[in-house]
């Protein structure tokens, strides 16, 4: 059962801005866990976009960027581009679990 | 590079039992945690479980919990989920993930098993 809470979609035209929000509790977000996101393409592996709130791992575009307040995190995607179409999660640590939580996931629609 | 190798797709009945491979490759195994994840058709992504490399502590999700072990092999640096008494909702893509130490994130994953359970 998810704790985190995503749009199930949001949609851009190509070079505009999308912003994904995460809205999670104050047993994983807003306990100071971190949040991170992956970009999964159907009948792929998904790929790490965001770790640690605000890093990006070496070879993701600058185009991508992570931030988080309080019990919220949000992806945005500048520059968007027909290739970012695809499924986009969030993902933390929750404390009462003891266990990783995801997003419902966010389906990016690119016009 | 990194690879994290997967056993190929299973067709199992209900009631059976289910036992993944994950072999890893390109770093040093006890270097890194793995979890599991899996994705039921038109559902989104359910964390499953993590393993220490390095002593084989695991920790599985409520949900899961009884019906799955998680394992380690650490000379073939392979991982292994098994999950039993199957059931038409296991029906899912099963993934294995790197996760770095002190970390709760995935950093790699591998390409993912197609699980059907059917009668």
């Amino acid at each position: 059962q998810s704790m985190l809470t995503q749009p199930p979609s949001v949609s851009g035209a190509p070079g505009q801005k999308v912003t994904i929000s995460c809205s999670g509790s104050s047993s994983n977000i807003g306990a100071g866990y971190d949040v991170h996101w992956y970009q999964h393409l159907p009948g792929t592996a998904p790929k790490l976009l965001i770790h640690g709130d605000i890093n990006r791992p070496s070879g993701v575009p600058d185009r991508f960027s992570g931030s988080k307040s309080g019990t919220s995190a949000s992806l945005a995607i500048t520059g968007l581009q027909a290739e970012d179409e695809a499924d986009y999660y969030c993902q933390s640590y929750d404390s009462r679990l003891s266990a990783y939580v995801f997003g419902t996931g966010t389906k990016v629609n690119v016009l | 590079q990194v690879q994290l190798v997967q056993s190929g797709a299973e067709v199992k009945k209900p009631g059976a039992s289910l036992k993944v491979s994950c072999k890893a490759s390109g770093y040093t195994f006890t270097s890194y945690g793995i979890t599991w994840v899996r994705q039921a058709p038109g559902q989104g992504l359910e964390w499953m479980g993590w393993i220490s490399t390095y002593n084989g502590k695991a920790n599985y999700a409520q949900r899961l919990q009884g019906r799955v072990t998680m394992t380690t092999d650490t000379p073939t640096s392979t991982a292994y989920m098994e999950l039993r008494s199957l059931r038409s909702d296991d029906t899912a893509i099963y993934y294995c993930a790197r996760v770095p130490a002190y970390y709760y994130y995935m950093d790699d994953w591998g390409k993912g098993t197609t699980v059907t359970v059917t009668s």
